[in-house]
């Protein structure tokens, strides 16, 4: 089955700054890779997601990237604020099933 | 909020016992999936179901079942309990049965306690 990895596990910035969160999977077949943000007693919520038939996305704040060739896509936030901090996650999932394999979580902490 | 509901939100039982949670999907939604977030294991997809069929099956244990209403909610079973499935248990829902890789939308989750 597919397995997700994510980096790293905890990322502390400065307010204003950027953060990068980097996840690879081993599922050649996994063309659909989303991003959650999970803060505390909430259940994950989709902040943007990319399809294998294109290499980056961006919305606003927040880009996703993906290099299929290496098998690795990140999560870009640009301009962070205090409110960004919370557990992202990433996830992959292959067009035959629409169920999703989970990274590990990274802890971002913006420090004002 | 994602229109996803669970009930209820916290659940403190002890070993051996058998409980139920509920998941309401989102209006218009088809598929419900269900997924454990334990420290250990991280987030572990469960079960999905598409229009009241069984539509894949992920590292859901023989203990542990569910089953999705013709009204479309869906409720997960959990019996025998042990220590460890203390966890967070998260339903979500998609449109359709998910096979172009379908955006899903998760609920608040139920904590469970097993003691």
């Amino acid at each position: 089955g597919e397995n997700v990895e994510q980096h790293p596990s905890t990322l502390s910035v400065q307010e204003g700054d950027s953060a990068v969160i980097k996840c690879t999977y081993s599922d050649s077949a996994s063309n659909y890779f989303p991003w959650y943000k999970q803060e505390l007693g909430k259940g994950p919520q989709l902040i943007i997601d990319i399809r294998s038939n294109v290499g980056e996305k961006k919305d606003q704040r927040i880009a996703v990237t993906l290099n299929k060739t290496a098998k690795h896509f990140s999560l870009h936030i640009t301009e962070t604020q205090p409110e960004d901090s919370a557990v992202y996650f990433c996830a992959a999932s292959n067009g035959g099933a629409n169920n999703l394999f989970f990274g590990t979580g990274t802890r971002l902490t913006v420090i004002p | 909020d994602s229109g996803v509901t669970q009930t209820p939100k916290h659940l403190i039982t002890a070993t051996g016992q058998r409980v139920t949670l509920r998941c309401s999907p989102r209006s218009g939604d088809l598929s419900v999936y269900w997924y454990q977030q334990s420290l250990d294991q991280g987030l572990q997809f469960l079960i999905q179901y598409y229009n009241g069929e069984e539509r894949a099956k992920g590292n859901i244990l023989e203990r542990f079942s569910a089953q999705q209403f013709p009204d479309l909610h869906s409720e997960l079973n959990l019996s025998s309990l042990e220590l460890g499935d203390s966890a967070l248990y998260f339903c979500a829902s998609s449109v359709g049965g998910g096979g172009a890789g379908e955006t899903q939308y998760f609920g608040p989750g139920t904590r469970l306690l097993v003691l």
